[in-house]
């Protein structure tokens, strides 16, 4: 297992178009996250799925985001209408089915995304 | 308003000298506590957990509930702990985790 794989690895988009990312997690891990990262910041959480189920979505998000996770294994993100503000590190991590504790996060290399 | 604050974006000791990174967070309920790092180059990994209460490459933070603080503590700094260290946040609930805005530890020979 290579860990969490994230395509693509850069993503050079014109402003107002769509773009979509792909996050394939570690198998069997339940648990998938995506954040978002801006120079000299932390992660920003974004969302998270529990298995297809997605649990809960950042208030800061946009209507133009939306995330997928058709099967429980991989998922996607898309940005429809960028602005050059969405430019940033897309990160995507997948853990263990918590149970009562959070589990470890397992983070992929991220989606570098610059609009210009 | 759940939030992790850390409060230095640049840490620079020297090699041998003990070091403190500081976080503090905001949460009414059970908090569970992470520092994350990532060296250069490298993608972020978990360094420890609070209720592991374990020591990592020398290593260890404590959970204080009182001052809702969990600085990350090292008696003496390597040059290969240069990294960005970031504090991290998970709910009672088990759901999300949250992140702080990151510490740069810079080590000086």
């Amino acid at each position: 297992d290579t860990g969490v794989s994230q395509d693509p690895r850069h993503k050079i988009t014109k402003r107002g178009q769509n773009v979509t990312f792909r996050c394939d997690p570690i198998s069997e891990h339940n648990r998938l996250y995506w954040y978002r990262q801006t120079l000299g910041q932390g992660p920003e959480f974004l969302t998270y799925f529990q298995n297809e189920a997605q649990l809960e979505k950042s208030r800061l998000l946009s209507d133009r985001f939306s995330a997928e996770r058709p099967k429980g294994s991989f998922s996607t993100l898309e940005i429809q209408r960028t602005e050059q503000g969405d430019s940033a590190m897309y990160l995507c991590a997948s853990s263990p089915d918590p149970g009562t504790h959070n589990e470890k996060l397992f983070f992929g290399s991220g989606t570098q995304l610059s609009v210009l | 308003a759940q939030r992790v604050t850390q409060p230095e974006k640049l840490l620079s000791v020297f090699k041998g000298a003990p070091v403190e990174l500081k976080c503090n967070y905001s949460y009414s309920g059970s908090p569970e506590l992470f520092w994350y790092v990532q060296y250069s180059r490298q993608r972020l990994q978990l360094l420890l957990r609070h209720i592991s209460r374990e020591s990592i490459k020398g290593f260890t933070a404590d959970l204080n509930k009182g001052e809702t603080s969990f600085h990350l503590k090292k008696p003496f700094a390597q040059e290969e702990d240069s990294a960005m260290y970031y504090c991290a946040l998970g709910f009672s609930s088990a759901s999300k985790i949250i992140f702080g805005s990151g510490t740069r530890l810079s080590i000086r020979p």
